[in-house]
């Protein structure tokens, strides 16, 4: 069976300081992956997703950027965070081929101070 | 873009029904979906409906789609405890999956 997997669950980072999230899934080939934040207020947005290594689509311009360096890794990072970074960050997969059916990992609590 | 609009905050005493209400703009969406989020965990799927359908119903959940005025609802039935959340409308359409804001659910024992 396919699952997800975040870490870290917290993280408690300085303004400035550089930021990486990974997120990885197994039990499934070629998936389309999501970064997701949740915002106090806000809702969820989406942030980013991915088709395919190396390609991205970022929907929201901001302090962020995504990588997929192999198939089923997908990793959320910054060179400077700012305080509005902070959130609950969300990473989901869908199937390629079917890819209205997204499924969620638990997420990682990013407080910036 | 597409949006999606949900009250929330709904409070209800155990047993009773819950209803939450959800509109979203996208006219092309093919389905529709409720996802539930508890105390720091990530998104569960909860249920969903196809466009074409008007009713969905799934054990204590069922779901009502207005495709004409583009308005989505979740009723729960005898709501328990366990059902205290944030519940998320979402849509599939022209782009991935787009959420509402959520509507926070607090049962009442």
């Amino acid at each position: 069976s396919q699952t997800i997997h975040q870490w870290p669950a917290t993280l408690v980072q300085p303004v400035g300081s550089p930021l990486s999230l990974e997120c990885t899934v197994e039990g499934t080939s070629n998936p389309n992956l999501y970064w997701y934040r949740q915002a106090a207020g806000r809702g969820l947005q989406l942030l980013f997703y991915s088709v395919g290594i190396g390609q991205i689509s970022s929907e929201v311009p901001q302090n962020l950027s995504a990588s997929r360096p192999q198939d089923r890794q997908f990793i959320l990072s910054s060179k400077k965070l700012l305080l509005s970074d902070s959130g609950f960050y969300l990473c989901a997969w869908s199937p390629s081929s079917d890819p209205q059916w997204a499924f969620f990992g638990q997420g990682t609590r990013l407080t910036v101070v | 873009g597409e949006d999606v609009e949900q009250s929330l905050f709904l409070s209800v005493r155990e047993g009773d029904s819950s209803v939450i209400n959800c509109t979203y703009t996208d006219s092309s969406s093919t389905y529709l979906y409720w996802y539930k989020q508890e105390p720091g965990a990530g998104l569960q799927l909860l249920t969903y409906i196809f466009s074409n359908m008007d009713m969905k119903q799934d054990q204590r959940l069922t779901v009502l789609l207005n495709k004409k005025d583009k308005h989505l609802s979740l009723r729960i039935a005898d709501t328990q405890t366990g059902d205290s959340a944030i519940y998320f409308c979402a849509e599939w359409g022209n782009t991935p999956l787009v959420f509402g804001k959520g509507t926070r659910l607090s049962v009442i024992a």
